[in-house]
């Protein structure tokens, strides 16, 4: 059975120091990966996926299937990335997303 | 930017009543979906839904659970008989189709609180 691993629920940094948020996925066949980011009292909104190979607010993620990880990094977090960040993977032709537990960032000053 | 839009943003029931929680997607939208989270836990896979049957459900989605597209704009789930374990943050999401390049988009989510 696929499953999404993102073992850190807390993650505090400093303004301006490097962010990695990690994500662990576990499935027999060709996944593909998210990243969806919450900010505060608002909805889960897509950030970016990996057959896009794009860079969204600063961050991107690379998938490595060898490691079986999809983690997510910022060079130099800001203030605003303060938010809870989910991993998830799509198996399939179809919609249905598998999530992690999530990782709440939390940008200090 | 058009946005899924759930109501209500939070609903009180009591145990063993009905509740409907209701959804509008995306106009343009042909695929719907119901996930939940229970607080502290994770996001989880409820139902999918297009061109008006179920395309999938989870194991979490039994027989008290079912959805309707009851008109062309609103999509709901309905909890027949509300249990204890079934408070949780619902998000309704829809995509315009299904694959690679249809990303989801989650409405605000509808808080339940069985008591």
């Amino acid at each position: 059975a696929q499953r999404v691993t993102q073992p850190e629920k807390l993650l505090s940094v400093f303004k301006g120091a490097p962010v990695e948020l990690k994500c662990n996925y576990s499935y027999s066949g060709s996944p593909e990966l998210f990243w969806y980011v919450q900010y505060s009292r608002q909805r889960l909104q897509l950030l970016l996926r990996h057959i896009s190979r794009e860079s969204i607010k600063g961050f991107t993620a690379d998938l490595n299937k060898g490691e079986t990880s999809f983690h997510l990094k910022k060079p130099f977090a800001q203030e605003e990335d303060s938010a809870m960040y989910y991993c998830a993977l799509r198996t399939g032709g179809g919609n249905k997303l598998t999530f992690g537990t999530g990782t709440q960032l939390k940008v200090e000053l | 930017e058009p946005e899924v839009t759930q109501t209500p943003s939070h609903q009180v029931t009591q145990m063993g009543q009905e509740v409907i929680l209701r959804c509008v997607p995306i106009s343009n939208h042909l695929y719907f979906y119901w996930y939940r989270q229970i607080l502290g836990q994770k996001v989880e896979f409820l139902v999918s839904f297009y061109n008006n049957e179920i395309s999938e459900k989870s194991e979490i989605f039994d027989d008290q659970f079912s959805v309707e597209r009851p008109d062309g704009s609103n999509f709901t789930l309905k909890i027949r008989s509300t249990k204890l374990e079934d408070s949780a943050m619902y998000f309704c999401a829809s995509s315009d189709a299904t694959g690679k390049n249809s990303p989801l988009h989650f409405g605000n989510g509808t808080r339940l609180t069985v008591t």
